[in-house]
């Protein structure tokens, strides 16, 4: 069940350039998308959401670009820092599920280096 | 800032032995979840849980697992007979109200030998 993909597994920046974070999906009823952040050893943590009406949404150093008709989400994160390195989960939730359950890519490990 | 707080982080077991792990949700928080992560593969949905019973749960989730929040504030994950391929991350989440970034813990690691 692949309906959300992440084809990169990892990503590599330098220090203050931008990365960027690419997710797609295949279900045409996901209507929320959401990125997380994880440590190893540690829970995903929340970044930052983009709801299906809107095509982007930003929050300090994060955005979120949203392409329903390509079916494709980005994260950006201008200027990289170190502390960004970790692994970047994509997930999509639908309305019509009712109950917030989340569908998650495979993860982008993104290294940014001093 | 308020967690999820998960215990024990790290369990090991043997196979066919039963588990129960166990959640804290952050206290004003309605809606719960069951994550895992098998090494090497994304996160998958196991079960959600509201007004004390099931919402949704996942192929997964078959007759091997329950969840129960017993008391108000704790909520468990049961594994009544583990199998070596249970073995994973298990992550417990939990959100003040639906399609919203929910707060994840920091997992339990469970290992059936």
């Amino acid at each position: 069940d692949q309906q959300v993909k992440q084809n990169s597994p990892s990503l590599s920046v330098q220090e203050g350039r931008i990365s960027i974070l690419n997710c797609d999906y295949t279900n045409s009823m996901f209507d929320y998308f959401l990125w997380y952040k994880k440590y190893p050893a540690e829970g995903p943590t929340f970044l930052i959401s983009i709801s299906s009406i809107k095509d982007k949404n930003e929050d300090g150093r994060f955005t979120v670009f949203l392409n329903k008709s390509a079916k494709h989400l980005s994260l950006h994160i201008v200027p990289s820092q170190p502390g960004d390195s970790a692994v970047y989960f994509c997930a999509a939730s639908g309305v019509s599920s009712n109950t917030g359950k989340l569908i998650f890519g495979q993860g982008t490990t993104l290294q940014v280096k001093p | 800032e308020p967690e999820v707080t998960q215990t024990p982080s790290h369990q090991v077991t043997q196979m066919g032995q039963e588990v129960i792990l166990r959640c804290v949700p952050i206290s004003n928080h309605l809606y719960f979840y069951w994550y895992r992560q098998i090494l090497g593969q994304k996160v998958e949905f196991l079960v959600s849980f509201y007004n004390n019973e099931i919402s949704e749960k996942s192929e997964i989730f078959d007759d091997q697992f329950s969840v129960e929040r017993p008391d108000g504030s704790n909520f468990t994950l049961k594994i009544r007979s583990t199998k070596l391929e249970d073995s994973a991350m298990y992550f417990c989440a939990s959100s003040g109200r639906q399609n919203y970034g929910y707060t994840f813990g920091s997992g339990t690691r469970l290992t059936v030998v």
